[in-house]
């Protein structure tokens, strides 16, 4: 099963807003209301940031927000700051009820 | 605070087995999947295995599927992953991860073993 769709880089200057994408098929992100964003900075593990397409767990900062709409989900990150800087990935559950994730996304704030 | 601490890396040849254990804590461990997570060096993230509370339910990926066996024990709160037949393409770490909710929100992550597979 391929990764989900992620561009390789974004980047943003802080304070800008900085969209992120995610891009499946019917069978994984657009058939679930199962999609979650994971940050990851260099040597650690990831972080759990979105869940269920648009939830944030708490003490994730409200700067991080999620939608989808039909076979895409996006992570949205305002106000942007340097300590954003880092790796971004998205997972959805699949019909083959499995999760999977996108190829990861480096996010470089200028 | 849940705390997730995986063992049993290390170096291995071509072919042979491996045990990957983590340790939990902090948290009621018997209440929640558990999954493994793995990341090749320099690789994206890659979903590899599924255990349930109480181990009636697994799901592997293809790609470890008749190789690699997770299994748990509720009473040490202790998660294990079985490898067998190594390849090259196993190298990576390995991440012992709990499953806040099912099926996809990974909520805390161990801090990973590295897994080499060489000759």
């Amino acid at each position: 099963q391929s990764a989900l769709t992620q561009p390789a880089s974004v980047s943003g200057s802080p304070g800008e807003t900085i969209t992120i994408s995610c891009t499946g098929t019917s069978s994984d992100v657009g058939g679930y209301q199962y999609v979650s964003w994971y940050q990851q900075h260099p040597g650690k593990a990831p972080k759990l940031m979105i869940y269920d397409v648009t939830n944030r767990p708490s003490g994730v900062s409200n700067r991080f927000s999620g939608s989808k709409s039909d076979n895409t989900a996006s992570l949205t990150i305002s106000g942007l700051q340097a300590e954003d800087e880092a790796d971004y990935y998205c997972n959805s559950y699949t019909s083959s009820s499995t999760p999977l994730f996108g190829g990861g996304t480096k996010l470089t704030v200028l | 605070q849940a705390q997730l601490v995986e063992s049993g890396g290390g170096l291995v040849r071509p072919g042979g087995s491996l045990r990957l254990s983590c340790a939990a804590s902090g948290f009621t461990f018997s209440d929640y999947y558990m999954t493994w997570i793995r990341q090749a060096p320099g690789k994206g993230l890659e979903w590899l295995s599924y255990i349930s509370h109480g181990s009636s339910y697994t799901k592997y990926a293809d790609s470890v599927k008749d190789r690699f066996t997770i299994s748990r024990d509720n009473a040490k709160n202790s998660l294990y992953l079985q490898m067998d037949s190594l390849r090259a393409g196993d190298t990576a770490v390995y991440y012992c991860v709990k499953v806040g909710q099912w099926p996809n929100t990974f909520d805390f992550w161990g801090q990973g073993t590295l897994v080499t597979v060489s000759s």
